[in-house]
């Protein structure tokens, strides 16, 4: 059974630092997503990471994957107010199972 | 414009009631997904469609019923079965080839008990 694992579930960032958060899964797969959830609203894309070392960045957020360590990472540069949600990362395999980790709670303090 | 459209956005389910769910798309994609979301809680999946006709269950099947006879209309029933069915429900769906193949997401639909 896959199980995809986030970590921290909780991150409270100061504005201007850097931060990662973390992906874990436990089964072969090159496919990740990366979403970000707004209270009370629905999911919205922000990355697609479809093969080993893949790197996408969009402003100050970067994810990366290592296929081959089964991890994900999504990096926030310079944190700012705007970026507080939650981030989920997702897993596919095989038969098109989509299966989303626990989510990362970010808050953003001044 | 293209997108996937949830409704209602507000359901009250008395005790014993069955409900539907609707979640239809217009982005000519081949899968679908149903994800229940708990407060403060990740998305687990309740059931899921590569194509019309055929669908798999997910995590936690137990207490919901499906059906996919169009390509464009994945609706979710809540039966009675489902003892604690108060939650965010959110319907997916995407493209199962090539290098687009991210989910995009319905508004939700938020269930709750009465």
């Amino acid at each position: 059974e896959l199980k995809v694992e986030q970590n921290p579930l909780f991150l409270s960032m100061q504005e201007g630092k850097n931060y990662t958060i973390y992906c874990n899964y436990s089964t072969t797969s090159d496919r990740l997503y990366w979403y970000r959830q707004d209270p009370g609203k629905s999911l919205e894309s922000l990355f697609v990471l479809l093969s080993n070392g893949a790197v996408k960045q969009e402003g100050r957020l970067m994810a990366s994957l290592d296929t081959k360590a089964r991890l994900s990472t999504l990096h926030i540069t310079a944190a700012v107010h705007d970026l507080s949600a939650t981030y989920f990362c997702a897993v596919d395999i095989r038969d098109y199972k989509l299966s989303f980790g626990a989510g990362t709670t970010v808050t953003v303090r001044a | 414009d293209g997108g996937i459209t949830q409704s209602p956005k507000y359901l009250f389910r008395k005790e014993g009631q069955n409900v539907t769910l609707s979640c239809e798309q217009n982005l000519n994609h081949d899968a679908m997904y149903w994800y229940r979301q708990d407060p403060g809680q990740g998305l687990r999946l309740i059931y899921y469609s590569q194509i019309v006709n055929d669908f798999q269950k997910g995590d936690i099947a137990e207490g919901y019923s499906v059906s996919r006879e169009k390509k464009e209309s994945f609706p979710l029933t809540v039966t009675s079965a489902q003892k604690n069915p108060t939650a965010f429900y959110l319907c997916a769906s995407r493209l199962t080839g090539g290098a687009n193949t991210e989910a995009f997401f319905g508004q939700g639909t938020r269930l709750t008990v009465v």
